[in-house]
This record gives structure tokens, C-alpha cells and sequence, in this order.
């Protein structure tokens, strides 16, 4: 199994409250991505990272901002969270982008409440 | 827009059936097609990659094939076990990130 490791793997806070969860690999692989998935949505991307302090957005970016200062941490932060970012987010890890095999983390399931 | 669908969404069988699980996408200009396993609470485990070159993978049990004229890719499934049970997601593969459908959740049935 690829060397992913998402923290924390629960977590509930209050509307407002800033949040961020970390995601760790000991791939050394180059793209980092952040997904949340919803009933009735599926898989949506967040953020995605193609090197250290090399982010991208995805479809649903707004209300999260991302760093990667190091090759095997990413972070996600939700600055003042709101309940509609309850979730369960995903980080996933490939060496090159869309053309290999994509590797996911055990998820981090968020309430915001 | 690039766009995956998933049709049907769920999906009940019996046991020793051989099944097909269904994937169209919208954008014929593909690195590749990947498809993936979801049990509940649990992350996504690639199962197949199919490049853009290639026609079909094939890994155990599980085939997939992949036709970039019509846009659709297959998830074969033969003699399906009740350990097969879950949900099932494709991937179409960019350059740089994939466009996952919603997923078939499959259910075999002892």
C-alpha cells in the first residue's frame, strides 16, 4: 500500500472555526491532490499540488486554501469553516499527474456543526 | 466541460454471476482510464489503468476495456463473490488530474 497518511481521521468543530488537516507521504511522489466526496456528487477536487509551493485549484476551491512547503506534507485549510464543508476528504498521491495510478489516503471524515 | 457518468448507480447480483459495470466520458482526448474500488469508510483502490494506447487490462478476475471512439470504458467482472461488494468509481485521466464519475455500488448476493 502507498505510504499515505491522513490526520486527522475525525474531526467535529463549530461554524467559524478554522481548520486544517494534513496529509503525509512517503512516496516522494510529485502531485498531491485534496478531494471531497459527497452523496449524490461523488469525488470532487479541491486543491492539487505538481511541486513544492506548486498548488492548482480544482471544481470546488472556494472557502480552502492549500500549502505544500515540503515534498510529503499537504495541507488543506478551510479558513472560517461552514457547514456546508461537512465532508469527507480525501488526499491522493501520484508520481505524475493524471497518467499513473492515483493513490488515496484513508480519508478524514469532517462535521462542522 | 469534461464529464464521467456511471450508469447504474446500484447494482444487485447473485453469486457466480458475471457482471459488467458501465463508464462513459465526454473528452476523447485521454491519457488514460482508471477504475477503482470503494468499501464503505474506507479510500479508493485502484484496480486498472488502461492507457489511451491500449484497449483492454486485465487483472484476476476483473477485465477492463476501453473504446476512446465511443467514449465508453467496461469493468468486467467475472463470477462475482460476495467480497466483490462495493462501490465501484472510473477515472478519466488528464494530464495532471482525473474526472471521477459517481460510482456504481454493487451488491453480489450469497
Amino acid at each position: 500500500d502507498a505510504g499515505i497518511t491522513q490526520s486527522p481521521r475525525h474531526k467535529v468543530t463549530e461554524t467559524g472555526t478554522p481548520v486544517t488537516l494534513r496529509c503525509h507521504q512517503t512516496e516522494n511522489h510529485r502531485y498531491m491532490y485534496w478531494y471531497r466526496q459527497d452523496p449524490g456528487h461523488g469525488l470532487r477536487l479541491i486543491h492539487y499540488s505538481y511541486g513544492v509551493k506548486d498548488t492548482d485549484k480544482g471544481e470546488v476551491s472556494d472557502g480552502y486554501s492549500v500549502s505544500r512547503s515540503k515534498t510529503e506534507d499537504f495541507l488543506l485549510t478551510l479558513e472560517s469553516a461552514t457547514s456546508s464543508q461537512t465532508s469527507v476528504y480525501f488526499c491522493a498521491i501520484s508520481a505524475t499527474g493524471g497518467r499513473e495510478k492515483l493513490f488515496f489516503g484513508s480519508g478524514t471524515q469532517l462535521s462542522v456543526l | 466541460k469534461q464529464e464521467v457518468t456511471q450508469i447504474p448507480a446500484a447494482l444487485s447480483v447473485p453469486e457466480g454471476e458475471n457482471l459488467v459495470l458501465n463508464c462513459s466520458f465526454t473528452d476523447s482526448a485521454i491519457y488514460n482510464l482508471q477504475w477503482f474500488r470503494q468499501d464503505p469508510g474506507k479510500g479508493l483502490t485502484s484496480l486498472l489503468l488502461i492507457q489511451s494506447s491500449q484497449r483492454e487490462q486485465t487483472s484476476g478476475r476483473l477485465n477492463a476495456s476501453l473504446d476512446k471512439s465511443s467514449g465508453r470504458s467496461t469493468l468486467y467482472i467475472a463470477a462475482s463473490q460476495p467480497g466483490d461488494s462495493a462501490t465501484y468509481l472510473c477515472a478519466q485521466g488528464g494530464s495532471e488530474k482525473l474526472v471521477f464519475g459517481k460510482g456504481t455500488k454493487l451488491t453480489v448476493n450469497p
